[in-house]
C-alpha cells in the first residue's frame, strides 16, 4: 500500500510558539492532502483540505491564521500551529489522496502535540 | 461553530470468534468505500475497500459487504486475534470528498 509520513511523531512545545508538522507521501503523487485532529477516543475531525499550488480550504470553526497549511509540492503538505495553547494538544493527523478511478485516501501515523 | 467529535461505540469478541462491525451511510452518490483499522496512538490504516458496483470483496481475514439497498457497509473478521483491537471506521466517497463514519471500538477478549 502507499506511504504516508508525518515528521514530527510527537512534540512538546511551550505555550506561545509556533510548532510546525510535515506530511509527505513517499511513494506517489498526492493530488489533495487533508489535515485532520483527533481527540482521546473520539473520531477524526477534519481541518482542512490541502491541494498542491493553491489555498487549503478550512472547515468550518476552524481558524485559518492559527493553522497555516503549505501545500508547496505533491508530495509535501505541512500544518504550522501558530502561538500554541494548551487546548491546541491534540493528536494532528494528515492523509494524501493517490489518483485514479479510486482515489484512495492514505493516512500518516500521526502527530502528537502536547502545549504546556 | 465548532465540530464536535463523536464517542466510539464498543464491540467485544471472544479470540477466535468472528467479528462483524457495521456503518450506515447516507449518501446514495456514494460510490467506493474503504475500511480503515487505527490501533491506540497510530493513524489509520487501510484495511480493504469495495466500489459500488460490487456487493462482496474479501482480503486476508476480512470480507467487507455493501448493501445499496439500505445503505450499509459491514466489516467482517474471521477468525479475530488479540491483534486486531483497535478502531475500525469506514469512509464513503460521494464526487470528491470523502466522509468518515464515527468508527467502532473493537476490543478482543483472550
Amino acid at each position: 500500500g502507499a506511504v504516508v509520513s508525518q515528521h514530527p511523531s510527537w512534540v512538546i512545545c511551550k505555550s506561545g510558539t509556533s510548532v510546525k508538522i510535515e506530511c509527505r507521501s513517499l511513494d506517489f503523487q498526492a493530488t489533495t492532502m487533508f489535515w485532520y485532529r483527533q481527540f482521546p477516543k473520539q473520531s477524526l475531525m477534519l481541518m482542512a483540505t490541502s491541494n498542491e499550488g493553491s489555498k487549503a480550504t478550512y472547515e468550518q470553526g476552524v481558524e485559518k491564521d492559527k493553522f497555516l497549511i503549505n501545500h508547496a509540492s505533491l508530495t509535501l503538505s505541512t500544518l504550522t500551529v501558530t502561538s500554541a495553547h494548551p487546548e491546541d494538544s491534540s493528536f494532528y493527523i494528515c492523509s494524501a489522496r493517490r489518483g485514479g478511478t479510486q482515489e484512495t485516501q492514505y493516512f500518516g501515523p500521526g502527530t502528537r502535540l502536547l502545549v504546556l | 461553530g465548532e465540530s464536535v467529535g463523536l464517542h466510539l461505540p464498543t464491540l467485544s469478541v471472544q479470540e477466535g470468534d468472528n467479528s462483524i462491525i457495521n456503518c450506515a451511510y447516507s449518501n446514495s452518490a456514494s460510490d467506493y468505500f474503504i475500511w480503515y483499522k487505527q490501533e491506540s496512538g497510530k493513524g489509520p490504516q487501510f484495511i480493504i475497500d469495495i466500489r459500488s458496483n460490487m456487493d462482496k470483496r474479501q482480503g486476508q481475514r476480512v470480507t467487507v459487504l455493501l448493501n445499496k439497498t439500505v445503505k450499509h457497509l459491514s466489516l467482517q473478521i474471521a477468525a479475530t486475534q488479540p491483534g486486531d483491537s483497535a478502531v475500525y471506521f469506514c469512509a464513503e466517497k460521494a464526487g470528491n470528498q470523502f466522509y468518515f463514519g464515527t468508527g467502532t471500538s473493537l476490543t478482543v477478549i483472550p
